[in-house]
């Protein structure tokens, strides 16, 4: 079945650092690819998503390119603020029909000011 | 974004008891229902699948006596944890996916805000 695998953090980084937050995945067929952010105390909010190859999503300065020849949707961003310290998810489509998704472990990004 | 709501968002049960969590689409109709649940630290894991008036679909390692979804409602879904124990100890979020009231064109998916369990 599909899969998904993300760099582990945590990531420390000082404030209007470059981030680079990595993502491959296994999939047969083509799935929509996402990025979602857990903020402490809040709930999954998504951050981005492609729905196909070489689309590019982008939010709040952050952005992932769906690469199928690498199988990669690597989240980026230039300058990271401390609001950004979140947890983030990269994730995919279950399958082509439905809409479940499958998580990556999620990456911990700590910004200092 | 769509509003997603569960309640409650945290219970501290005895092993043995049941509890049963809430999830309501407040400004959608959600005809598929998602439930995942996350460990500390860790992924979210999907559990099972319903849609609105029918059986939920569970996902292998999950038990279905154990994990009762009802999806009576485009709503309301409702999770019980049945004879809970200390390893159902988790943080459990919903996952409504359907259409838009106002805009049949939308079709995302969101997460409510998620419930934690905690079993003594």
């Amino acid at each position: 079945g599909n899969s998904v695998t993300q760099m582990e953090g945590p990531v420390t980084l000082s404030e209007e650092a470059f981030l680079t937050i990595n993502c491959t995945y296994t999939a047969t067929g083509y799935p929509s690819l996402f990025w979602y952010v857990q903020y402490p105390g809040e709930g999954l909010q998504l951050l981005l998503k492609a729905t196909k190859a070489d689309d590019k999503g982008s939010n709040k300065g952050f952005e992932a390119t769906y690469r199928k020849e690498t199988t990669s949707f690597h989240l980026e961003k230039g300058s990271v603020q401390v609001s950004d310290s979140a947890v983030y998810f990269c994730a995919l489509t279950k399958n082509q029909a439905g809409t479940a998704l499958i998580f990556g472990k999620g990456t911990t990004l700590s910004v200092s000011s | 974004g769509a509003v997603v709501s569960q309640h409650p968002s945290w219970v501290i049960c005895k092993s043995g008891t049941s509890v049963k969590i809430e999830c309501r689409s407040l400004d959608f109709q959600a005809t598929t229902m998602f439930w995942y649940r996350q460990f500390p630290k860790q992924s979210l894991m999907l559990m099972a699948t319903s849609n609105e008036g029918s059986k939920a679909t569970y996902e292998q390692g999950v038990e279905k006596d154990k994990f009762l979804i009802n999806h009576a409602s485009l709503t309301l879904s409702t999770l019980t944890v049945t004879s809970a124990h200390p390893e159902d100890s988790s943080f459990y979020i919903c996952s409504p996916n359907g259409q838009g009231v106002l805009d049949s064109s939308y079709n995302e998916q969101f997460f409510g805000p998620g419930t934690r369990l905690t079993v003594l």
